[in-house]
């Protein structure tokens, strides 16, 4: 089934600086990809949804990268600042036909002022 | 409000009681599923729900069970918790595959 990496596991950035999430996956037929932001104690916020037929998707404050030949999906916050600080989940969307979501291990993001 | 809800928020119980969540969804979605997020963080699928369809993750145990009412409700039974039980239980929904999925805010279960 599917596997999803996810790099790194801590991030430390201070504010202004650029956030960079990487995540790999391993079925070639997978179509659905997300981002998830998880702050303390909280629910799972979408960020992104990108589908396969899209390379780069800019949201507000980040970069979502698709790379499909080298199966890699890519956060990137540009300018972090501190309300940026939370955990960072990608997830695909397992192609069986069960519509599961498959999580990355997660990225802790830390912003300091 | 259209959202997905999580009842209780927090609970704490003894090694070998039964535990039930409750999960409902107003959002008109036709799949709802169950994850589990353990201390590190991270999230795995036990259970999905579809047109009366369960697909389960072979790696749950038993003890664990989902008891659905209709599409808007999946309730999460677990007969006799053990201390590895303890985790973030977060129920979600979504339309197939084409739609957002939407999660709940999640049960936090402590096993003592």
């Amino acid at each position: 089934g599917e596997q999803v990496e996810q790099r790194p596991p801590h991030l430390s950035v201070r504010e202004g600086d650029s956030a960079f999430i990487t995540c790999t996956y391993t079925d070639p037929n997978s179509y659905y990809f997300f981002w998830y932001k998880q702050e303390p104690g909280a629910s799972l916020q979408l960020l992104m949804k990108v589908f396969s037929s899209t390379e780069i998707n800019e949201g507000q404050g980040f970069t979502v990268l698709l790379n499909k030949k080298d199966k890699r999906l890519s956060l990137n916050l540009t300018a972090a600042h501190p309300g940026d600080s939370a955990a960072y989940f990608c997830a695909v969307s397992a192609s069986s036909g069960s519509w599961q979501l498959i999580f990355g291990s997660g990225t802790q993001l830390t912003v300091m002022p | 409000e259209t959202a997905v809800f999580q009842t209780p928020n927090y609970h704490v119980t003894q090694v070998g009681n039964e535990v039930s969540f409750n999960c409902k969804q107003t959002l008109g979605h036709d799949t709802m599923y169950w994850y589990k997020q353990d201390s590190k963080k991270l999230l795995k699928i036990m259970f999905s729900y579809n047109n009366k369809q369960l697909i389960v993750n072979e790696t749950v145990p038993r003890r664990f069970s989902p008891q659905s009412s209709d599409k808007a409700h999946l309730n999460l039974r677990i007969k006799s918790v053990e201390p590895e039980d303890s985790a973030v239980y977060l129920c979600a929904s979504s339309r197939g595959a084409n739609s957002d999925y939407t999660f709940g805010s999640g049960t936090r279960l402590l096993v003592i």
